[in-house]
């Protein structure tokens, strides 16, 4: 069974540029998360969505990340225009059925760094 | 709000040494309980979790945790450590029975180098 895949698995951009990352959750998982570590800090929770609906946006920063997932697969995040601040990794995680307890697989990360 | 401690930044071990990890959380209600590890160049993986049931739980490749709640504590712990469990830990919780509560709160991680 294939895991989580996350593209691209690095990403450098200037400040006020727009980055994209794409998240394929494991198949048949209908909870899809985002998380970002910046640099020394925690893995924060940024967004969780169930099937393609977002479920807590809770830990999204600001009205410039943009997370979709249309149709209940794929997610992405957009940044948009990007800040020195947003450096760090962004992490996608997936977990199936309808319970607290149900183990999340994380996916490799993208590591984007603002200049 | 909750959150999670992890007192141990970084820890250096020698192999055959034993480990505990120490984890903390702020949360009065009902938990759920994660450690996670990334070994270096991998993605984090569960090593083993707490919800129910018998507070200590063992995991993968020899770990084990104990939920104390009165200490609100969920320590990490390996009789001997070997040169392979050099990686970050992650300690995690949800506060989860309902679908808004799916998210994890993590600590800061415990980076570990174990030393042949």
């Amino acid at each position: 069974e294939a895991g989580v895949t996350q593209f691209p698995s690095h990403s450098v951009i200037e400040k006020g540029q727009t980055v994209t990352l794409r998240c394929d959750p494991i198949s048949g998982h209908d909870n899809l998360y985002w998380y970002r570590r910046v640099m020394g800090k925690e893995i924060k929770f940024l967004l969780h969505f169930v099937k393609e609906s977002k479920q807590d946006e809770s830990g999204m920063p600001n009205n410039r990340f943009l997370a979709e997932r249309t149709g209940g697969t794929y997610s992405t995040l957009k940044v948009q225009p990007a800040e020195l601040e947003d450096s760090g990794v962004y992490f996608c995680a997936s977990s199936q059925g309808e319970a607290a307890q149900e183990t999340q697989y994380f996916g490799p990360g993208t590591r984007l760094l603002v200049l | 709000a909750q959150s999670v401690s992890q007192h141990n930044h970084h820890v250096i071990l020698s192999e055959a040494a034993s480990l505990e990890l120490g984890c903390n959380y702020s949360y009065g209600g009902t938990v759920n309980l994660f450690w996670y590890v990334q070994y270096p160049g991998q993605h984090l993986q569960l090593l083993l979790k707490y919800f129910s049931g018998d507070p200590l739980v063992k995991g993968i490749k020899g770990f084990e945790a104990e939920f104390i709640k009165s200490k609100f504590s969920f320590n990490l712990r390996k009789p001997s450590v070997q040169w392979s469990d050099t990686a970050e830990y992650f300690c995690a919780v949800n506060a989860g029975r309902s679908p808004g509560t799916y998210k994890y709160i993590f600590g800061t991680g415990t980076r570990l180098k174990v030393l042949a």
